[in-house]
């Protein structure tokens, strides 16, 4: 069961770079989101997916840019790489039913010097 | 807005004592409630979840919650510690009157827990 599966792991841009993370599900779910996670400020949304060919911003979304061509895929793109954007990126999938939880993939941990 | 307050970034105990993670919420309605846990390098795992019915909602690895409404309240226990337990939970809301929920979990701040041998 692969469930959630983000690529790439690691990564280390130089400020100014720009760059794709890939989130792709498996579970067949309508939801799909991006979460940042910093130290002592827990996870806040960036942007969100409630279907194919939709998006939406959530707290924190400038400086990102999101795609959903596909279902089971959701992009979220960084046009220009700075160093507040350094963190650890968390994607979720969720089905539609309200009282669901969410599935997150293992991060990818993104360094911006 | 849905906020989510967990008291305590740090919580140590010793092995074999109670585990008390403190999981608070405001909200005039009551939300659908979660508890996630976190390892080092690793993704978010559930543990729990309180949606209806009974109050009291058990999970994995011996960890359960009750649901206070008065108190608008979601506390995590455990009646004995373990080391592997030693990890960041994460307390979640779902607003059930935002879309049914579409817009995410909104999530505290978290709180580490750590297991003193």
């Amino acid at each position: 069961n692969a469930g959630v599966t983000q690529t790439p792991k690691f990564r280390v841009l130089k400020t100014g770079q720009s760059m794709t993370l890939l989130c792709a599900q498996d579970m067949n779910h309508e939801y799909m989101y991006w979460y940042r996670q910093d130290p002592g400020m827990g996870l806040r949304l960036i942007h969100y997916s409630v279907g194919e060919g939709t998006t939406a911003k959530g707290e924190v979304p400038d400086g990102y840019n999101v795609s959903r061509l596909k279902k089971q895929n959701f992009l979220l793109g960084l046009e220009s790489a700075a160093p507040s954007q350094t963190s650890v990126y968390f994607c979720a999938s969720r089905n539609s039913f309200m009282n669901t939880e969410a599935f997150f993939g293992q991060g990818t941990r993104l360094t911006v010097v | 807005a849905q906020s989510v307050t967990q008291l305590g970034s740090h919580v140590s105990v010793s092995e074999g004592a109670l585990v008390l993670l403190r999981c608070n919420y405001s909200s005039s309605v009551p939300p659908y409630l979660f508890w996630y846990v976190q390892y080092p390098n690793q993704g978010l795992q559930l543990l729990l979840k309180y949606t209806t019915g009974a109050t009291l909602v058990k999970g994995i690895n011996g960890f359960e919650a009750e649901f206070k409404k008065s108190e608008t309240s979601f506390h995590l226990t455990k009646p004995s510690a373990h080391m592997s337990d030693a990890a960041e939970y994460f307390c979640a809301v779902s607003d059930p009157q935002s879309g049914g929920g579409a817009d995410g979990l909104t999530f505290g701040k978290g709180t580490h827990l750590i297991i003193q041998p």
